[in-house]
């Protein structure tokens, strides 16, 4: 298994460009996470979703869109970057709701907006 | 809402102990703790579920009180190998909300 995968690694924007962030995972886990990690401030949750089809938001969605069509594939969309969307993304997914199980983590994706 | 940890930062000698405190505003049903090294992604530590039942590393010992929405991380007879930051996380719907993390250097 390669377990959850990002792409790109590294991703150079400037301000107001849009795109895509990939997510993948093989292990057939429903849920899965989106999370930005910044200097001093921890993970904070952007998008999650249950299962294929049905999304929510975090304590920090705006700027960003989420969709997932498939169980293995959950992509975060910035729709109009901005410097303040400079961090670093990991994906994550479980098995079981998140708050119950193990969640895995992808290796990141260092997002600089300029 | 990020639950709250404390200390920011701790700094051992190999072989010392420490703890790292976590608690949140509201009732909670489980705590997570995860541990990342610079560069990498987080790793699953140990999960604490309400009514006593754990999951996770058998070397780290975590406690959870319900009613105080609290949760220690018990970092014994420290090795050089647990250096790194050390997040708390409680449930937010289906997913976790982190706390901002404690920095854990340990020397030899």
């Amino acid at each position: 298994n390669a377990g959850v995968t990002q792409t790109p690694k590294f991703q150079v924007l400037k301000t107001g460009q849009s795109m895509t962030l990939q997510c993948a995972q093989d292990m057939n886990h429903e849920y899965m996470s989106w999370y930005r990690q910044d200097p001093g401030m921890g993970l904070r949750l952007i998008h999650y979703s249950v299962g294929a089809g049905i999304t929510d938001q975090g304590e920090v969605p705006n700027g960003y869109n989420v969709s997932r069509s498939t169980t293995e594939d959950f992509p975060l969309r910035l729709l109009s970057a901005a410097p303040s969307q400079t961090s670093v993304y990991f994906c994550a997914s479980s098995y079981q709701s998140g708050h119950t199980d193990t969640q895995y983590f992808g290796p990141g994706t260092r997002l600089t907006v300029l | 809402q990020q639950p709250v940890q404390s200390p920011q930062a701790v700094i051992l000698r190999e072989g010392e102990d420490a703890v790292i405190n976590c608690s949140s505003s509201k009732a909670l049903y489980s705590v997570h703790w995860y541990r990342q090294k610079h560069g990498e992604a987080p790793v699953f530590l140990m999960i604490l579920l309400k009514g006593g039942e754990q999951k996770g590393h058998e070397k780290i010992s975590a406690s959870f009180n319900e009613k105080k929405q609290q949760s220690s991380l018990y970092l014994t007879a420290s090795q050089l190998s647990y250096s790194g930051t050390y997040f708390c996380g409680t449930e937010e719907g289906y997913a976790l909300n982190f706390g901002k993390g404690t920095s854990l250097l340990v020397t030899p």
